[in-house]
C-alpha cells in the first residue's frame, strides 16, 4: 500500500519559535512532495511544493526532502499564532494509464502558543 | 468567479434521498478530482478525470457516481447513501499529473446523511 505517514500530534510551539514537522513515504516511485495547510473547517491550501533532494525556501517556510530516506519536512521559522493549522503531507505518483494520484497523510495539527 | 468553486457548502440528505454536488474550475486545468475527507482519516481520493475522461475510480460505491460533461465541471451524484457516508467532499483540479504544482482545491461540500 503506498502511504504517506505523519505524526498527528497535537505539535505546540511558542510565537517566534522553529516549528519542524516531518513525513515519511513508502513508496520510491513518487515524484513530487507538497505540503498542504488546512484551517479547521476549510479546504486545503498549497504552501510548499519540492521535488528535488535538498532544501528549498519560501518566505518563513523551507521544506526538505531526502529521497533516500524517503523523508520530506517542513520548517515554519517564526512562528505565529495564524499558522495555528494542521499540516497535510502530500506526494504524488504515477498510477499507469496517463493518471497520477495525490496522496495524503492524515496531517500534522501545529498550535502556536502566544 | 475564480479558483475552484463548490455547490452547495452543507447538504443535509436522508438516507433514500438523491442529491448532486458541483464543482467548477476557473484555472484552465484539464484534470479534476473528487476526494472524501473523514474525521481522524487521510484523505481519501475518489475518482480522477483526464481531459473529461474518468482515468481512476478508487473502489467507490456505485451509490456515488461522477460526471465530468467538460474539463471545467464535474459532479457527483449521491443516491442511497449511508449515514457513514458523512463527510467533507472536495473538488480539486490541476493541469494533467499536477507534478509540478500540485492541486487546487474548492473549499468543499460539508455532507450529513441522516
Amino acid at each position: 500500500q503506498k502511504e504517506v505517514e505523519q505524526n498527528s500530534g497535537p505539535l505546540s510551539v511558542p510565537e517566534g519559535a522553529i516549528a519542524s514537522l516531518n513525513c515519511t513515504y513508502s513508496d520510491r516511485g513518487s515524484q513530487s512532495f507538497f505540503w498542504y495547510r488546512q484551517y479547521s473547517g476549510k479546504s486545503p491550501e498549497l504552501i510548499m511544493s519540492i521535488y528535488s533532494n535538498g532544501d528549498k525556501e519560501d518566505g518563513r517556510f523551507t521544506a526538505q526532502l531526502n529521497k533516500a530516506s524517503q523523508y520530506v519536512s517542513l520548517l515554519i521559522r517564526d512562528s505565529q499564532p495564524s499558522d495555528s493549522a494542521t499540516y497535510l503531507c502530500a506526494s504524488i505518483r504515477y498510477s499507469g494509464a496517463g493518471s497520477y494520484q495525490l496522496t495524503f497523510g492524515k496531517g500534522t495539527k501545529l498550535s502556536v502558543i502566544p | 468567479e475564480t479558483g475552484v468553486t463548490q455547490t452547495p457548502r452543507h447538504l443535509v440528505m436522508g438516507m433514500t434521498n438523491k442529491k448532486s454536488l458541483k464543482c467548477e474550475q476557473h484555472l484552465g486545468h484539464n484534470a479534476m478530482y473528487w476526494y472524501k475527507q473523514s474525521a481522524k482519516k487521510p484523505l481519501e481520493l475518489m475518482f480522477v478525470y483526464n481531459f473529461k475522461e474518468q482515468t481512476e475510480n478508487n473502489s467507490v460505491p456505485s451509490r456515488f457516481s461522477p460526471e465530468c460533461p467538460n474539463s471545467s465541471h464535474l459532479f457527483l451524484h449521491l443516491h442511497t447513501l449511508q449515514p457513514e457516508d458523512s463527510a467533507l467532499y472536495l473538488c480539486a483540479s490541476s493541469q494533467v499529473g499536477g507534478t509540478r504544482d500540485g492541486y487546487t482545491f474548492g473549499s468543499g461540500t460539508r455532507l450529513t446523511v441522516v
